[in-house]
C-alpha cells in the first residue's frame, strides 16, 4: 500500500526566502506525482505535474523534482511572498489512484 | 468552462438521514473520483469511476454509494448518515491514469449531528 508522509507538517518563513517542501512515498511503482495549493475553506488547485519519466517541472517561481528511486519529491517556492501561504499537498499516482500526503501548512510573514 | 462543480457546498445533516452530494465535470474525463478530507489529514478516496456505468471502492468505501449513468455525472450518496460521516468532501476528474492530473471541485462540507 503506497503511503505518502510530507514534512514539515508547518513551515514559517519570512517573505522573500526560498523553501523546501518535501514529499515521500514508499511505492516507486507510480504513474505520476501531483502538488495541489489548498487555501483555507477551499478546494485543490494544480500547481504541478510530474511524469514518473521526468524528474522535474518548473513553473514561475515553483520547481517540483522527483526522485523515483529515493521514492522523494521536492516542491521549491523561491522568492516567497505573503500570498503562498496556504497548505500544500503532494498526492502521488497509481494504477485509478492517487495517494495524498497530509500536506505541509505554509505561512510567510511579511 | 466549468470544470468540476460540487453541490451544495455546505450541508447539516442528523443521524440516519440521507443525502446525494452532487459532482458534474464538462470535460468530457472519463475518470471520476470521490474523496474525503477530514481535519489535519489527507485526501482519502472513498469511489471512483472509470467510465459511464463502471464504479469501483476506493480505501474508505463503507455508508456510501456511487453511480455513473453517464460521463458528466458522478453523484455520491450517504445512507443512515453518522457523526464520522462529518467530513470535507471532493469531487475530481481526468482523462486517465499517467499522463493526466486530476482537476478537483470546490469542495462540499459535510456535518453530521
Amino acid at each position: 500500500k503506497q503511503e505518502v508522509t510530507q514534512i514539515p507538517a508547518a513551515l514559517s518563513v519570512p517573505e522573500g526566502e526560498n523553501l523546501v517542501l518535501n514529499c515521500s512515498f514508499t511505492d516507486s511503482a507510480i504513474y505520476n506525482l501531483q502538488w495541489f495549493r489548498q487555501d483555507p475553506g477551499k478546494g485543490l488547485t494544480s500547481l504541478l505535474l510530474i511524469q514518473s519519466s521526468q524528474r522535474e517541472q518548473t513553473s514561475g517561481r515553483l520547481n517540483a523534482s522527483l526522485d523515483k528511486s529515493s521514492g522523494r519529491s521536492t516542491l521549491y517556492i523561491a522568492a516567497s511572498q505573503p500570498g503562498d501561504s496556504a497548505t500544500y499537498l503532494c498526492a502521488v499516482g497509481n494504477n485509478n489512484d492517487m495517494r495524498f500526503g497530509a500536506g505541509t501548512r505554509l505561512t510567510v510573514k511579511p | 468552462n466549468a470544470g468540476v462543480t460540487q453541490t451544495p457546498k455546505f450541508r447539516i445533516l442528523k443521524i440516519g438521514q440521507s443525502m446525494t452530494l452532487q459532482c458534474a465535470q464538462d470535460m468530457n474525463h472519463n475518470y471520476m473520483y470521490w474523496y474525503r478530507q477530514d481535519p489535519g489529514m489527507g485526501l482519502k478516496l472513498i469511489y471512483y469511476s472509470v467510465g459511464a456505468g463502471i464504479t469501483d471502492k476506493g480505501e474508505v468505501p463503507n455508508g456510501y454509494n456511487v453511480s455513473r449513468s453517464t460521463t458528466e455525472y458522478f453523484p455520491l450518496r450517504l445512507e443512515l448518515a453518522a457523526p464520522s460521516q462529518t467530513s470535507v468532501y471532493f469531487c475530481a476528474s481526468s482523462y486517465g491514469t499517467g499522463n493526466y492530473g486530476y482537476t478537483f471541485g470546490s469542495g462540499t462540507r459535510l456535518t453530521v449531528v
